[in-house]
């Protein structure tokens, strides 16, 4: 059973353009979700959390939606850059930041 | 952020035999955490390594299968036993500390069973 589903395996868009990157959770539990970014050969680099007293977190060119009641959360991307190219996993929590339930991952490719 | 150096960065192994990963962290972290990630498929938490005592494993994986040491709050190894083509992954160390919002990782062991 995947508790943490992220729907598309891949996303292209331009430089400049927005990256929405989607994200689908089953677990009424979870209270804590996450975005990494990974590139090959590394291990995944976190970007940014939201708990789940809060619908919307921003750092830079990252902000995070959650929406409970739909139980998904979206991360955005402005303007996207060709160094942001690379899998992004969707991950959650019902511990707070201990124990986490990835989603599938989506590899996000941004052309110049 | 912790920095986390993952030993092997890979390696080829033959059926049978197994194989042990070490985690080194530059700091004191509460939590080291193992994953696994097998070809094309999410990240999938295999134990919590506890310090000084045996670590907590999730449903599906055993510790005759994946035995786990963690001697002190900077280090911890995994060890992948009797190896079949299907422990063919990617293993990931993580850690995390009380009060920090993130958790981070390794870079990696990526383990071919040959």
């Amino acid at each position: 059973d995947q508790q943490v589903k992220q729907n598309s395996p891949s996303l292209s868009v331009q430089e400049g353009r927005i990256s929405i990157l989607n994200c689908d959770y089953t677990n009424s539990m979870f209270d804590y979700f996450l975005w990494y970014k990974k590139y090959p050969a590394e291990g995944p680099t976190f970007l940014i959390s939201i708990s789940s007293i809060k619908d919307k977190n921003e750092d830079g060119r990252f902000t995070v939606f959650l929406n409970k009641s739909a139980k998904h959360l979206s991360l955005h991307i402005v303007p996207s850059q060709p160094g942001d190219s690379a899998v992004y996993f969707c991950a959650a929590s019902a511990q707070g930041f201990q124990k986490l339930v990835f989603g599938t991952g989506t590899r996000l490719l941004v052309s110049p | 952020s912790a920095v986390i150096s993952q030993k092997p960065s890979r390696d080829i192994c033959q059926r049978g035999t197994s194989l042990t990963i070490q985690c080194q962290v530059d700091s004191q972290v509460t939590m080291m955490f193992w994953y696994r990630q097998q070809p094309g498929q999410s990240l999938t938490l295999i134990a919590t390594a506890n310090q000084g005592s045996e670590a907590t494993y999730e449903s599906g994986f055993v510790i005759d299968k994946f035995p786990i040491s963690r001697p002190n709050l900077t280090f911890s190894t995994l060890t992948v036993s009797n190896l079949s083509p299907e422990d063919s992954s990617i293993y990931l160390c993580s850690v995390a500390s009380a009060g920090n919002t993130e958790a981070f990782f390794g870079q990696g062991t990526r383990l071919t069973v040959v």
